[in-house]
């Protein structure tokens, strides 16, 4: 148990719709990640925040957008869901700001199906 | 955007013998080099890094060797054991973190 709890666990909608995904980070760790692993393909980088601020960002589509709230924990919000967007996605945290040294935590991922 | 590849999809090992997975990546920036391991319905866990500072870490019977003026590093495992089977992702970092697509590891009893 890496400590990084992500929720929903499955989530199958429909093109067009909107979903959030929620994540809560290790206890004490003040950056949060983003990830999309699709079908065959590695972890896609896509959002990295760090105490509420955005830090860096990565592959991460218009229709996408993420936060960071005051407790920490983030939201992925996926709107004009695409067929294309079904994929796993996936939250991590460290204690730090740079991702270099960092160890980053994953939590169990959530599996997005879009019909 | 491959900045990081892990050619070899899949390897398959006897138990006992050196499993090594590679990984190659194209930006000199990174100065960081880490591998996650990747069981079913679990999400990654780190293994093992390295920083662009030094070319060998060791950590029980995983070393990574890093070769920066090839831009290539890669995993050994000695010896394998079958709870190695997983997938294993190559990672590189400078301002985030870019992972390769993974190398399925199969060890054999």
């Amino acid at each position: 148990d890496s400590g990084v709890t992500q929720t929903p666990k499955h989530l199958i909608t429909a093109t067009g719709q909107r979903v959030t995904l929620r994540c809560s980070p290790r206890s004490g760790d003040l950056s949060v990640y983003w990830y999309q692993q699709s079908l065959d393909q590695g972890l896609q980088f896509l959002i990295q925040y760090y105490n509420g601020e955005e830090r860096a960002k990565g592959n991460i589509l218009e229709r996408f957008s993420a936060q960071q709230f005051p407790d920490l924990h983030s939201e992925l919000n996926l709107s004009s869901l695409e067929l294309g967007d079904s994929a796993l996605y996936f939250c991590a945290s460290s204690l730090g700001m740079a991702s270099g040294n960092n160890e980053q935590f994953f939590g169990p991922g959530t599996r997005l199906t879009v019909l | 955007d491959q900045q990081v590849k892990q050619n070899s999809p899949s390897l398959s090992v006897q138990e006992g013998r050196i499993s090594i997975l590679n990984c190659d990546y194209t930006n000199s920036m990174f100065d960081y080099f880490l591998w996650y391991k990747k069981y079913p319905a679990e999400g990654p866990t780190f293994l093992i890094s390295i920083s662009s500072i030094k070319d060998k870490n060791e950590d029980g019977r995983f070393t990574v060797f890093l070769n920066k003026s090839a831009k290539h590093l890669s995993l050994h495992i000695v010896p394998s054991q079958p709870g190695d089977s997983a997938v294993y992702f190559c990672a590189a970092s400078y301002n985030d973190m870019r992972f390769g697509a993974g190398t399925r590891l199969t060890v054999k009893p």
